[in-house]
């Protein structure tokens, strides 16, 4: 069964800094990863897609990567803004079609 | 393009009543999930459908099923509601099975 953890629960940094967000998972027979962000009461919001033959993704200030062999997938979020205070969900999805959630990582960039 | 629409956004219901929920998928997708978020258990898969067919299930009791139509409109319906089916519901579409997830804004149920 697949297990998905993410790690720290939440994270305060300032303005301007660079941060890494961690996500470790069981299985390595994974079909895709995906990080998503979610703000208080609403849906999910997707940010990168890393498919398993792949390694990392960039989006803007963020990138993903995926190493598949020691189960972690890492975000990095460059040069944070007030504006990304949010919760960070990793998922992962198996070849036979069904997806795991992280816990998240609640994130608060401080002006 | 408009984005996966969830109806209702909220909804209050008493214990015992059903309730059903709809989710419109991005025009093009084929693929439609349910999951049920709440703070003690976090994001937990409901049921997954393609092309009309149920292709996989989380465990969750036979009081949770769904449906999706030929075009692509998914319903879950929830009898015999309990005050622990309080949540928010979310569902999300797919291109294709397996391929990048887009989510709705939620049902959020509460159960009185």
């Amino acid at each position: 069964k697949q297990e998905v953890t993410q790690i720290p629960a939440a994270l305060s940094v300032p303005e301007g800094e660079n941060l890494v967000l961690n996500c470790s998972f069981t299985d390595s027979a994974i079909y895709n990863l995906q990080w998503f962000r979610q703000d208080p009461g609403k849906g999910l919001t997707s940010l990168l897609l890393i498919q398993s033959s792949q390694r990392e993704q960039t989006s803007g200030r963020l990138n993903a990567s995926l190493d598949k062999s020691s189960g972690r997938s890492t975000l990095y979020i460059a040069a944070s803004q007030p504006g990304d205070s949010a919760t960070y969900l990793c998922a992962i999805r198996t070849n036979a079609g069904k997806s795991t959630f992280g816990d998240g990582t609640t994130l608060t960039v401080k002006p | 393009k408009a984005g996966v629409t969830q109806t209702p956004r909220y909804l209050i219901k008493t214990r015992g009543q059903q309730v059903t929920l709809s989710c419109s998928p991005i025009s093009g997708h084929r693929s439609v999930s349910w999951y049920q978020q709440t703070p003690g258990q976090g994001l937990q898969f409901l049921f997954e459908y393609f092309s009309e067919t149920q292709r996989n299930k989380g465990n969750f009791p036979g009081r949770f099923s769904g449906r999706q139509f030929s075009n692509s409109r998914s319903e879950m319906n929830v009898s015999t509601l309990e005050l622990g089916d309080s949540a928010l519901y979310l569902c999300a579409s797919s291109r294709v099975d397996n391929t990048e997830a887009f989510f709705g804004q939620g049902t959020r149920l509460t159960v009185v």
